[in-house]
């Protein structure tokens, strides 16, 4: 399973965009990546997914350069409700176990 | 649908009890699994279920039981509750796969003494 290194925590103001970045330097060609976030007292819930180049839905953006080393997530235009935290995960579409770093902690304020 | 429903919301138990935390989903997911979350910490995968009557062992097992006896449920068992069990435990679900979307229930907050 490729490691996954991500910031402990993050600061923002609201109205404000983040970006968190994931390094995944082991990753290999079948696996792809995915973040989830949880919110206190709450399980995880997911956020996004992708495999290379950008990918984009209601709620963020991920994007993965050419290499796949990194990624990062994109939360434009941060509420006081984005306040959680952000796990990303490398996944290999055959595995039977998700693996669960310490995740960033995302705080926002006004 | 409900999702994934988890029982009980709250539990405190004293060391060298037992009892069973209960996880229900009504999305014919066939991959359930268990984690358990500490103050502060990630998840840690306890036991996970790739279809009725197959179980596995994650990275934290021992102390928990799981059997699945149907797809819809996945319940976990503490034999002899210890201290180090304290923790926040959430069952998840999805459609066949770990790498699937996975959905997590509310979690049960455990407290052994």
């Amino acid at each position: 399973l490729a490691k996954t290194t991500q910031p402990i925590s993050m600061d923002s103001y609201e109205g404000q965009e983040v970006n968190i970045t994931c390094s995944h330097n082991n990753i290999a060609t079948n696996d792809y990546i995915t973040w989830y976030q949880q919110f206190p007292s709450q399980g995880p819930r997911f956020i996004i997914q992708g495999y290379k180049t950008k990918v984009t839905n209601e709620v963020a953006s991920l994007f993965i350069p050419a290499d796949r080393k990194s990624s990062t997530l994109s939360l434009p235009r941060v509420s006081l409700s984005d306040t959680a935290v952000y796990y990303c995960l490398v996944v290999t579409g055959t595995a039977s176990k998700l693996t669960f770093g310490t995740g960033t902690r995302l705080q926002v304020t006004l | 649908n409900a999702g994934v429903t988890q029982t009980p919301k709250f539990q405190v138990l004293k060391t060298g009890q037992s009892m069973t935390l209960q996880c229900a989903q009504d999305m014919n997911h066939e991959y359930m699994s268990w984690y358990r979350q500490d103050p502060g910490m990630g998840l840690r995968l306890i036991h996970y279920s790739v279809g009725a009557g197959i179980t596995d062992q994650g990275e934290v097992p021992n102390g928990y039981n799981v059997s699945r006896s149907t797809t819809e449920d996945f319940p976990l068992r503490l034999l002899s509750a210890a201290p180090s069990q304290t923790s926040v435990y959430f069952c998840a679900s999805s459609y066949r796969l770990a790498g699937e979307t996975q959905y997590f229930g509310p979690g049960t907050r455990l407290l052994v003494l």
